[in-house]
């Protein structure tokens, strides 16, 4: 079965500096999604950014960019010039690419704290 | 872009209800809906797999008579919890993808919080 790790429940930034969050995952495919969701106190599920197994270009999506080490089964976030709304938590999260029915595996989360 | 519905966003009721909670995908069909449970400060654990027009999937140790799936459009889905007692008190979340495009993104619904006197 396909677990996802992240190992830092908490992690804080001073606002305006860059801050990565970890995380890894393990599955035997080789083609599949993996994800960063973001889940502010208003408890909405918002995709930060997305990232093709196939693809070997790291994702990136303004201040938001991930590090996507295919061997390693490693995909971390890094957050760019932090603001004060970056503060949620945040979920890694991985799915096979099948059509319609597969669903998504989410670690545990990392609460992130954005120091003004 | 598309959305997806959830109602009712918080419900408050008395032990041994039952209480329906509604997702719709507003703007695209879904074949599959998948429904959260989400505990304070932990992450979301999947409990089930809505299938349309047919029975749905249960997670290992989600009690399928306790909560009761009903994908009876391709639009709707509906999760009831039947005889509600307080440890079924939680945050519940709705999520579903556009049927034949395996490239796009889970939309979720907003949650429902759920809580049980």
């Amino acid at each position: 079965a396909q677990t996802v790790t992240q190992s830092q429940p908490e992690m804080s930034v001073q606002e305006a500096e860059t801050v990565t969050l970890s995380c890894t995952y393990d599955t035997s495919e080789s083609d599949y999604y993996l994800f960063w969701y973001k889940q502010p106190p208003s408890r909405q599920m918002i995709l930060v950014i997305r990232q093709e197994a196939y693809k070997q270009q790291n994702a990136t999506e303004n201040r938001f960019s991930v590090n996507f080490q295919k061997a390693a089964k490693s995909f971390s976030l890094k957050i760019s010039d932090s603001q004060l709304g970056d503060a949620a938590m945040y979920f890694c999260a991985y799915r096979l690419p099948n059509s319609g029915n597969t669903p998504l595996v989410f670690g545990k989360g990392t609460r992130l704290s954005v120091i003004a | 872009g598309a959305v997806v519905s959830q109602h009712p966003s918080w419900v408050i009721c008395k032990s041994g209800t039952s209480v329906k909670i509604e997702c719709r995908s507003l703007d695209f069909q879904a074949t599959t809906m998948f429904w959260y449970r989400q505990f304070p400060k932990q992450s979301l654990m999947l409990m089930a797999t809505s299938n349309e027009g047919s029975k749905a999937t249960y997670e290992q140790g989600v009690e399928k008579d306790k909560f009761l799936i009903n994908h009876a459009s391709l639009t709707l889905s509906t999760l009831t919890v039947t005889s509600a007692h307080p440890e079924d008190s939680s945050f519940y979340i709705c999520s579903a993808r556009e049927w034949g495009h395996s490239n796009q993104p889970q939309h979720f619904g907003d949650g429902t919080r759920l809580s049980i006197l």
